[in-house]
């Protein structure tokens, strides 16, 4: 039963502390996405990969969030130092694109990691 | 303006009711999906298309490329069905949402 997991489900730090988060994309794909999902702003895309590589994190506040993808079985998402408005479920999807088309029609979603920032 | 607009944003039905969701958007797209996201916050995504129509169970997505303009049908709705329905828009890899769409469905 192939999925994309993600590590931790839920996490509650305090201002100031780091956070990591973990995605297992599912074997096979190449391409993975990191969003981020809040009431006020709904899903939005905070960057992806492809091959490992980033190809764009545009969507991501780069003075304190970093995405990166240290083998192809893993990807991680790390918030230095966290704040209260990063409250949020991050959600992390995987999907094959070949010859610049997507393959598998669609993109799967992990379960997310519900953050809270106190 | 967003650039992608769903409606309504609250939709409740009796069970067996034909539901309609909108979205339109302002963007040139390669794809457009339709998520579910359900209310225990996991999202499965239902269709991606690009033209046409397409159809799985008693789900029917429909687009108009000209009208920049997308349809999620479901027929014979059920209370199974309540969730939050999101559009999103494909650029070249990029997926842009709408705010989604909540559906109840009450039997």
């Amino acid at each position: 039963d192939a999925r994309v997991t993600q590590t931790p489900r839920h996490k509650v730090t305090e201002m100031g502390q780091e956070v990591t988060m973990r995605c297992q994309p599912i074997l096979g794909h190449n391409t993975v996405f990191w969003y981020r999902q809040t009431m006020m702003q709904g899903l939005e895309l905070l960057a992806y990969f492809r091959n490992r590589a980033p190809l764009d994190d545009s969507g991501m506040p780069k003075d304190r969030f970093s995405a990166e993808m240290p083998d192809a079985t893993l990807a991680t998402l790390k918030i230095q130092p966290s704040e209260p408005r990063d409250s949020a479920v991050y959600f992390c999807a995987s999907g094959l694109v070949w010859g610049g088309l997507t393959v598998t029609n669609e993109q799967f979603f992990g379960p997310g990691t519900r953050l809270t920032v106190l | 303006k967003n650039e992608v607009e769903q409606s309504p944003q609250n939709l409740t039905a009796q069970e067996g009711e034909f539901i309609t969701i909108n979205c339109s958007y302002s963007v040139g797209i390669s794809a457009l999906h339709w998520l579910q996201q359900h209310p225990g916050g996991g999202i499965v995504s239902l269709f991606m298309l690009s033209s046409g129509k397409k159809k799985h169970g008693r789900l029917i997505a429909t687009i108009n490329i000209q009208e920049k303009h997308s349809s999620l049908h479901i027929t014979a709705s059920h209370p199974r069905d309540s969730a939050v329905y999101i559009c999103a828009v494909k650029g070249v890899d990029k997926l842009i949402f709408g705010t989604g769409t909540r559906l109840q469905v009450f039997p």
